[in-house]
């Protein structure tokens, strides 16, 4: 499983704009970049998936270069309660145990 | 239900003692997870179970630990003679088991497991 690298932790203020870029140099061609949210105390929260190019849905959108070795995760006009930390996860279509990293620790801030 | 539930949602227990935790999954999921996390840490693999099919037991730190399931509902997570290190937070997730790249897992709040 092709292993991923995002930073550890990352401030912001509320309003802004947040991207997250993760690294997976050894993705392979079957392979899906998921992004999850995890508040403390709960379990994560699918955030958002894509493959190439870039997804958006209502709650942001997913940057994904053609060589696929990395991906954004962008986060428009940031709140208070998109703290939490966020987990890029790469994994094989279809069904499967999901391997999570450290993930980044976002802080927002007034 | 409307979303994935555990029970309990703190434990605590003495070293040594077994504990069982519960997991319901959304109702038609066939494929069910068991995750555990430690403080501050990401979450770790443990089990998964698809349908009739046998479980991928190979996150099961010890053979301590198991798990089971009722069809495609309840499953249980057994953990044996608990030691402090099992202290953590397990969560369990489900899916719809979609071929391709659309199958979400979605997550419990987890049970807090803690040691003494």
């Amino acid at each position: 499983l092709a292993k991923t690298t995002q930073p550890i932790s990352m401030d912001s203020y509320e309003g802004q704009e947040v991207n997250i870029t993760c690294s997976h140099n050894n993705i392979a061609t079957n392979d899906y970049i998921t992004w999850y949210q995890q508040f403390p105390s709960q379990g994560p929260r699918f955030i958002i998936q894509g493959y190439k190019t870039k997804v958006t849905n209502e709650v942001a959108s997913l940057f994904i270069p053609a060589d696929r070795k990395s991906s954004t995760l962008s986060l428009p006009r940031v709140s208070l309660s998109d703290t939490a930390v966020y987990y890029c996860l790469v994994r094989p279509g279809g069904y499967n145990k999901l391997i999570f990293g450290a993930g980044t620790r976002l802080a927002v801030h007034p | 239900g409307a979303g994935v539930s555990q029970s309990p949602s703190n434990k605590v227990t003495e070293k040594g003692k077994d504990v069982e935790l519960r997991c319901d999954p959304i109702s038609g999921h066939t494929a069910l997870y068991w995750y555990r996390q430690r403080l501050g840490q990401g979450l770790e693999f443990l089990i998964y179970f698809q349908g009739n099919s046998a479980p991928d037991k190979s996150g099961l730190p010890s053979d301590r630990f198991s798990a089971e399931r009722t069809g495609e509902s309840v499953s249980t997570l057994t953990i044996q003679r608990t030691q402090q290190e099992d202290s953590a937070v397990y969560l369990c997730a489900s899916s719809l088991a979609r071929a391709g790249g659309g199958d979400t897992q979605y997550f419990g709040p987890g049970t807090r497991l803690t040691v003494l």
